[in-house]
């Protein structure tokens, strides 16, 4: 069964440090995608990212950036230079095969918290 | 503005209620769900639909209803025999079922007086 492990529940910073929230997922299949989702307090959940998995080239998006690596099934996402508009919950999503629907399994989610 | 729009923002269940959740979407997605967010947890899936007239159960189904007459509207329906319906419903819609970016509404709090 696929699985997604954040194992940082909470993480508090000061505002300019750099932070990686870790994301582990589990699945049998070679063909399955990897998402990132920020929750602001307002609560609805924000698309970050989608990536493949014959595609692991790490990406770069202004201060986010993201670094996947299958030999330890990790996609873990590095905000540089943190800034107190970052504090929400991110949560890392698992979806297998090209069946999506059911197969689409997210993380527990871990707050971090920007402090000024 | 193209987006996915959930009402009421707020929601409270007197015992034995049925209430009723509604998302309606205006970016002609095919597939649409539902999630229940409970406090420290991520989001468990309630149903999905990938088309019109044609609604799958997901993980935790038992107590909730849903119904998919137009592909812009998917309510979901909170039913007495939901125990424990307190919780951040979600609602998202995608392209298709496959694994597309699926796009969230602000979501609806239901709390039981």
């Amino acid at each position: 069964a696929q699985k997604v492990t954040q194992a940082q529940t909470e993480i508090s910073v000061v505002e300019k440090e750099d932070v990686t929230l870790d994301c582990v997922y589990e699945t049998r299949d070679t063909t399955y995608y990897l998402f990132w989702y920020k929750q602001p307090p307002s609560g609805e959940l924000v698309f970050l990212i989608r990536r493949n998995s014959f595609d692991e080239q790490n990406e770069i998006s202004g201060r986010y950036s993201w670094n996947f690596q299958k030999s330890t099934s990790s996609f873990n996402f590095t905000i540089t230079a943190s800034q107190v508009v970052d504090s929400a919950v991110y949560f890392c999503a698992l979806s297998e095969g090209v069946m999506g629907g059911q197969n689409f399994v997210f993380g527990p989610g871990t707050r971090l918290s920007v402090l000024p | 503005d193209g987006g996915i729009t959930q009402s009421p923002k707020y929601l409270f269940r007197k015992e034995g209620q049925n209430v009723t959740l509604s998302c309606e979407q205006n970016l002609n997605h095919d597939a649409m769900y539902w999630y229940r967010q409970d406090p420290g947890q991520g989001l468990r899936l309630i149903y999905y639909s990938q088309i019109v007239n044609d609604f799958q159960k997901g993980d935790i189904a038992e107590g909730y209803s849903v119904s998919r007459e137009k592909k812009e509207s998917f309510p979901l329906t909170v039913t007495s025999a939901q125990k424990n319906p307190t919780a951040f419903y979600l609602c998202a819609s995608s392209m298709s079922t496959g694994p597309d970016i699926q796009y969230f509404g602000a979501g609806t709090r239901l709390s039981v007086l």
